[in-house]
């Protein structure tokens, strides 16, 4: 298995707190990615990087910024959490842009 | 815009049957790839098997294949003597040049003892 970890596993929020999930990869993979899973919608794309400082909008970006200042490290960030980002989040990572290979998923729940 | 859809949202199959999931794909590129991942109740996405658009040969890993069928932008997943632990959701999944991947909705596929 691809060593990939998120942080934190669960998380309860209160609506309007920042919030911050991490993706660790030790595969030191280039690419990684964040998606949501929703029911009904499948897995969607919110940001992905493909190095270090380098990164890119997805299909639902709105609401979510991203940083990477190390090959290994992702991190997702709601700047002001709301009830619509509820959601199971899943960081994934790619040593070529095209398979890719999941962490475990963060459930994060809005309040 | 890249489109996948997955028109079953459930299936179920008996124990040592062979079960098939579909998945269309809408694209203008000529250069893509497909997969399929699974989706267990543990929640870790899976990959099964991939395809590249340019090979016309059809990918098989073990009791998994695929139809895959580019002027008709089908992409099936057969699965041969079914088994308990592929009792899980199936997603069918796009990727092109623009390195975003586009997921279906999934199919819930529950395989009957």
């Amino acid at each position: 298995d691809a060593g990939i970890t998120q942080s934190p596993r669960h998380k309860v929020t209160e609506t309007g707190t920042p919030v911050t999930l991490r993706c660790h990869q030790t595969e030191n993979h280039r690419y990684m990615y964040w998606y949501r899973q929703d029911p009904g919608h499948g897995l969607r794309l919110i940001h992905y990087s493909y190095g270090v400082k380098d990164t890119d909008k997805g299909e639902v970006s709105d609401g979510y910024s991203v940083s990477r200042s190390k090959t290994e490290d992702f991190l997702l960030t709601l700047e002001s959490a709301t009830s619509s980002q509820t959601s199971v989040y899943f960081c994934a990572i790619s040593a070529t842009g095209v398979e890719q290979y999941f962490g475990p998923g963060t459930r994060l729940t809005v309040t | 815009a890249q489109t996948v859809t997955q028109s079953q949202p459930e299936m179920s199959v008996q124990e040592a049957e062979t079960v098939t999931l579909s998945c269309t794909y809408d694209t203008s590129e000529s250069n893509y790839y497909l997969f399929w991942y699974k989706q267990p109740p543990s929640r870790q996405m899976i990959l099964v098997i991939r395809q590249e658009a340019y090979k016309q040969q059809n990918a098989t890993e073990n009791r998994f294949s695929v139809n895959f069928q580019k002027a008709a932008k089908s992409f099936s997943l057969k699965i041969s003597d079914s088994q308990l632990g592929d009792t899980a959701m199936y997603f069918c999944a796009f990727i092109d040049t623009g390195n975003q991947f586009y997921f279906g909705t999934g199919t819930s596929l529950t395989v009957i003892p």
